[in-house]
């Protein structure tokens, strides 16, 4: 398995509060992804990042923002979680941008 | 608007039998078609992948089927065991764009003995 670590795996929050959800890789892999999954939409990229400091919006981008000050890791916030958000999030790597793509294990996120 | 339509959403199959999981896409500009397997609890793993210059690929028990002029997809599982009881995900995306990948919606595969 690529080495790819979510966390947290599971979290549930209140509507209002900001959530932060980590990728951290062990890769050395310059693309990083964030997607989220609900039935019947497959996975939707939210956002990405093709290097330290360089991200880009993906289908689904409102309400969240990303950071990634270090290879290894992706972080993906929330700024004020709204219940629409509850879902489960992805993250996946990929060493260039026409590489396969390895996804996490993800995290389950409620929002009530 | 989906751009990657997969079908069906669901789908039973005898042991030892075919599965065949449908996708079609709109955007032309697509160049890498992956199929995921996903299990309970876990991450899509990528499964096989395609590329538009040929118009089947065969890993295994794994066919995927392209049809450029029709903007479809296929993936085939022969002989399919409990053990392929998943949900798959057909994919697309632009290699050049970063591999962003768009996905359809899923089809759960239940494979009874």
């Amino acid at each position: 398995d690529a080495g790819i670590t979510q966390s947290p795996r599971h979290k549930v929050t209140e509507t209002g509060t900001p959530v932060t959800l980590r990728c951290h890789q062990t890769e050395n892999h310059r693309y990083m992804y964030w997607y989220r999954q609900d039935p019947g939409h497959g996975l939707r990229l939210i956002h990405y990042s093709y290097g330290v400091k360089d991200t880009d919006k993906g289908e689904v981008s409102d309400g969240y923002s990303v950071s990634r000050s270090k290879t290894e890791d992706f972080l993906l916030t929330l700024e004020s979680a709204t219940s629409s958000q509850t879902s489960v999030y992805f993250c996946a790597i990929s060493e260039t941008g026409g590489q396969p793509q390895h996804f996490g294990d993800g995290t389950r996120l409620s929002i009530l | 608007q989906q751009q990657v339509k997969q079908s069906p959403q669901s789908l039973i199959v005898q042991k030892g039998g075919i599965s065949i999981i449908n996708c079609a896409y709109e955007n032309t500009a697509f160049d890498y078609f992956p199929w995921y397997q996903q299990f309970p609890g876990k991450g899509p793993a990528l499964l096989i992948a395609i590329r538009p210059d040929v118009s089947e690929k065969k890993e295994g028990r794994f066919t995927i089927s392209f049809n450029k002029s029709a903007k479809q997809f296929s993936l085939h599982i022969m002989d399919s065991q409990p053990g392929d009881s998943a949900t798959y995900f057909c994919a697309a995306s632009r290699g050049a764009a970063g591999n962003k990948l768009t996905f359809g919606g899923g089809t759960r595969v239940l494979v009874k003995p």
